[in-house]
């Protein structure tokens, strides 16, 4: 099993839809969650940090289960300019304090 | 804003020669670490380092040794390149904590494509 598991998509939403993401972890102890989105050819960037309480940034919630030991991102009223993949990353609480990738969902907004 | 520089964005090298992947931030971050990404493989973390002359293996180091000689500055060195190396190769930079605002996130540099031939 995977550490860190994502739906690789791609979904294909018409603009103004509301989509969600989920991810799920296998670490109990992990200990930071974060969204990155990644452009095609592009480094990835952080698109929101994940806490506890759940958080909202504009059009961005993002939520964290750790009972089922899962994170969410939902996007409203998508954009065209939202089309990216969008990286879920956890940070275990281990010595090394790694972090952990997703392979990424992929997000097609079309017109 | 951190800021994090990768020296080349496109290389060609040929089998067997030597490569060096340069990175450089400018915020006094502890850790440092080096992933390659590959289509359909996502982000894998070859090396990674908790401060100076500190570093640890991740998941994929094989073929691969890095140098941190300077706290600012984290080295990839491919010995003997091989054509199943060619890849993009991010390098990030971050601090650690609990707490602090932008605590254990990762701020990435633009990448360097490397293609072997």
């Amino acid at each position: 099993r995977k550490e860190v598991e994502q739906d690789p998509g791609p979904f294909n939403v018409p603009e103004g839809a509301t989509v969600a993401f989920n991810c799920t972890y296998s670490n109990s102890a992990s200990q930071s969650f974060f969204w990155y989105r990644q452009d095609c050819r592009k480094e990835p960037k952080l698109l929101m940090s994940v806490y506890s309480s759940g958080n909202e940034d504009g059009r961005f919630t993002a939520q964290l289960n750790r009972a089922s030991q899962y994170i969410s991102l939902l996007i409203r009223d998508s954009k065209l300019s939202d089309s990216a993949t969008y990286l879920c990353v956890v940070t275990p609480h281990t010595g090394g304090f790694k972090t952990i990738f997703g392979a990424g969902t992929r997000l097609f907004v079309k017109a | 804003d951190v800021k994090v520089t990768q020296s080349s964005r496109y290389l060609v090298k040929r089998t067997g020669e030597k490569v060096f992947l340069e990175c450089v931030q400018d915020m006094d971050h502890e850790n440092m670490f080096w992933y390659r990404q590959d289509p359909g493989l996502g982000l894998r973390l070859i090396y990674f380092s908790y401060d100076v002359k500190m570093k640890e293996k991740g998941d994929i180091p094989e073929g691969y040794s890095v140098s941190r000689e300077k706290k600012e500055r984290f080295s990839l060195i491919l010995e003997s390149a091989s054509t199943n190396q060619t890849s993009m190769y991010l390098c990030a930079s971050r601090f650690t904590g609990t707490g602090s605002p932008g605590a254990n996130v990762l701020t990435f540099g633009a990448g360097s494509r490397l293609t072997v031939l």
